[in-house]
């Protein structure tokens, strides 16, 4: 099956706060999981990524947790700020083919 | 450096006309992929061509169809246009040959009337 589940379809956080999307995938040919931010009328902008032999990855305040058996993946973000309000986007990779398959989005709004 | 551009920005096309879509990938890049993005939705994987071959084709009609030129650059091409083709077109451009980062150009905005 390939899909990728996103939660929550939108998110409300404080600035400050902690932001975290999750992602789930049935697929275990999935080789590489990315996350993406869309700002209105843009197209997505790579974030951050893991490969599956990686538990965790953090580049400043973005961190990606991966948890290969249950076949989860999040994105924390960090300290959010009113400019990180965007709609966030995991995706996967099909192994041998750079297919990704997107998951259906989050909207985040930080308050400021 | 020049990231990933598409023309034209906005396109207002008829139901049946057909439509063309144009990608430069990032110089050096070699992999052009093409999806579709629905509003509210995630993006679609349509095509994938890495060195002028098609390498992955994902389920839509052929309608659609696309090609790679010897610079890398990459058209989209659309025949007999229906309403639900109305869409955010996205070229992404990748290194190929294992790496996986791909980014992704403006898009174009298709609306079909």
């Amino acid at each position: 099956q390939q899909q990728v589940k996103q939660s929550p379809q939108s998110l409300i956080v404080q600035k400050g706060g902690i932001s975290i999307i999750n992602c789930a995938y049935e697929n275990t040919a999935f080789d590489y999981f990315p996350w993406y931010q869309q700002f209105p009328g843009k197209g997505p902008a790579l974030l951050i990524a893991i490969r599956p032999d990686v538990s965790e990855k953090k580049e400043g305040r973005f961190t990606i947790s991966f948890n290969k058996s249950a076949k989860q993946f999040s994105l924390h973000i960090m300290d959010s700020q009113p400019g990180d309000s965007a709609t966030y986007f995991c995706a996967a990779k099909d192994s041998g083919t750079y297919k990704y398959i997107f998951g259906t989005g989050t909207r985040l709004k930080v308050l400021a | 450096d020049a990231g990933v551009t598409q023309s034209p920005t906005h396109l207002i096309k008829t139901r049946g006309q057909h439509v063309t879509l144009r990608c430069s990938p990032i110089s050096g890049h070699k992999s052009v992929s093409w999806y579709q993005q629905v509003l509210g939705q995630g993006p679609q994987f349509i095509f994938q061509y890495y060195e002028k071959e098609e390498r992955g084709r994902g389920n839509f009609p052929d309608r659609f169809s696309a090609r790679q030129f010897p610079n890398y650059s990459s058209e989209l091409n659309v025949n007999a246009l229906l309403l639900g083709d109305s869409a955010l077109y996205l070229c992404a451009s990748s290194l190929g040959a294992g790496s996986y980062e791909q980014y992704f150009g403006p898009g174009t905005r298709l609306t079909v009337t």
